[in-house]
């Protein structure tokens, strides 16, 4: 199975910030790398997909990028909606796996 | 506007039997694969399986904690997709998602649904 590890687990920032989580894969993923926000509550949402599109009616705020098996999404700055969980997704081979999440809350 | 809607879930004891529904509308629902993803209170998301679409043999794959147990399938006809659940287990408690796969975007998981929870319990 593809393990995906994410950090930081958690982060505390300030409304404005920039703000960069990391995914990385244990193998070789092409670009099937998702990310979803999820809100206490709520169902997760898709952000990202395919390692760096934004998903139609996401803000721009959101971005995506991939090196090799390492993958990165930024919020350039954050707003109050933002402050959620984070995790990333693999869809390159079954058992499609997540990772461990990480939470940003407010500073 | 595609909406997804889970029921079916509730309080069951260990050892018995529960199916999920996950209600379809605002897409070709026979075109998408479906996926079934559940967390645990507390915890992190989990994949549990999805079938295929009918064009693709509506086959299943599932998560190696459920396989043996869970039993996706569909009905096109009616635009839901089922997990049945057996032989519940305490650590399946958990809420459970349904999800629509966008074999346009690199199979993810672009719409889901609320939930809907089930706890295995005495």
């Amino acid at each position: 199975d593809i393990q995906l590890t994410q950090s930081p687990s958690s982060l505390s920032a300030s409304v404005g910030d920039r703000v960069t989580i990391t995914c990385r894969a244990s193998q070789s993923i092409s670009r099937y790398l998702n990310w979803y926000q999820q809100k206490p509550g709520k169902a997760p949402k898709l952000l990202i997909y395919s390692g760096s599109i934004l998903q139609r009616g996401v803000p721009s705020r959101f971005s995506g990028s991939a090196s090799g098996t390492d993958f990165t999404v930024t919020v350039s700055g954050l707003q109050p909606e933002d402050f959620a969980t984070y995790y990333c997704q693999q869809s390159y081979s079954v058992p499609f796996t997540f990772g461990p999440g990480t939470t940003v809350d407010i500073k | 506007e595609v909406q997804l809607v889970e029921s079916g879930g509730g309080l069951v004891q260990p050892g018995r039997s529960l199916r999920l529904s996950c209600s379809a509308s605002g897409f070709t629902f026979e075109d998408y694969p479906m996926g079934w993803f559940r967390q645990a209170p507390g915890k992190g998301l989990e994949w549990v399986g999805f079938i295929r679409s009918r064009v693709y043999g509506g086959t299943t794959e599932y998560a190696a904690s459920v396989q043996g147990r869970f039993n996706i399938s569909r009905d096109d006809s009616k635009a839901i997709a089922y997990l049945q659940m057996n032989n519940l287990k305490t650590e399946d408690t958990a809420m459970y998602f349904c999800s629509r796969e966008d074999y346009n975007n690199d199979y993810s998981f672009d719409y889901w649904g609320p939930g809907s929870l089930v706890t295995v319990s005495s």
